[in-house]
C-alpha cells in the first residue's frame, strides 16, 4: 500500500471555526490532491498540488485553501467552517502525468468532518 | 468542460457471473486517462485499472477489463466471475493531460448475490 496518512481521521467542529486537515505521504510523489465525497456526487476535486508551493483550484474550491511547504505534506484549511462542508475528505497522490503512462493515483484513508 | 457519467446507480449480479458497469465521458483533450476505482463499505478507495487514450488495446488487470470505445467515448468496466467480495461502489474517473485534474462519476453500487 502507498504510504499516505491523513489526520485527523474524524473531527467534529462548530460553524465558523477554522479547521486544518493534513495529508502526509512517504512516497515522494509530485502530485497531491484533496477531494470531498458526498452522497450522490462521487468525489469532487477541491485543490491539487503539482509541486512544493505549486497549487491550483479544482471544481469545488470555494471556502477552502491549501498549502504545500514540503513534498510530503499537503494541508487543507477551512477558514470558517460551514455545515455544507460536512463531508468525507480524501487525499490522493500520483507521480506522473497521463503522457508518461501507465498511471496510478493512490488514496489516503479519508477524514470524516462534521460541522455542527 | 470534462464530465463523467455513470448511469447505473445500483446493480445486482449473481456470483460467478460477469457484469459490465457503464461509464461515458466527455472531453475535448486529445490525451487523457480513464480509471476505475472500487470503494468497499469500509470506505477506502482502491485503484483497479487504467486506460490511456492512445492505448490501442483494452486494459486488463486480473478479473477486471476496461472496454474502451474511443469513438463512443465509453470506458465500461467488465468484472468476470463475480465474487461476493466485489460488492462495493465503483467509480469511473478521468484525467486530462495538461491539468492533472481528476473528474469522478457519481458511482455504481454493485451487489453480488450468492
Amino acid at each position: 500500500d502507498a504510504g499516505i496518512t491523513q489526520s485527523p481521521r474524524h473531527k467534529v467542529t462548530e460553524t465558523g471555526t477554522p479547521v486544518t486537515l493534513r495529508c502526509h505521504q512517504t512516497e515522494n510523489h509530485r502530485y497531491m490532491y484533496w477531494y470531498r465525497q458526498d452522497p450522490g456526487h462521487g468525489l469532487r476535486l477541491i485543490h491539487y498540488s503539482y509541486g512544493v508551493k505549486d497549487t491550483d483550484k479544482g471544481e469545488v474550491s470555494d471556502g477552502y485553501s491549501v498549502s504545500r511547504s514540503k513534498t510530503e505534506d499537503f494541508l487543507l484549511t477551512l477558514e470558517s467552517a460551514t455545515s455544507s462542508q460536512t463531508s468525507v475528505y480524501f487525499c490522493a497522490i500520483s507521480e506522473s502525468t497521463v503522457l508518461a503512462g501507465p498511471y496510478e493515483q493512490y488514496f489516503g484513508p479519508g477524514t470524516r468532518l462534521t460541522v455542527t | 468542460a470534462q464530465k463523467i457519467t455513470q448511469t447505473q446507480p445500483g446493480m445486482f449480479v449473481q456470483e460467478k457471473e460477469a457484469v459490465t458497469l457503464d461509464c461515458t465521458y466527455d472531453t475535448s483533450d486529445q490525451s487523457y486517462g480513464l480509471f476505475w476505482y472500487k470503494q468497499p463499505s469500509s470506505g477506502e478507495m482502491i485503484f483497479l485499472i487504467y486506460q490511456g487514450s492512445y492505448d490501442e488495446q483494452n486494459a486488463t488487470e486480473g478479473r477486471y477489463s476496461l472496454n474502451f470505445q474511443k469513438a463512443r467515448k465509453s470506458a465500461n468496466l467488465v468484472i468476470s466471475a463475480s465474487q461476493l467480495g466485489d460488492s462495493a461502489m465503483y467509480f469511473c474517473a478521468m484525467i486530462g493531460a495538461n491539468f492533472n485534474k481528476f473528474y469522478f462519476g457519481s458511482g455504481t453500487k454493485l451487489n453480488v448475490k450468492p
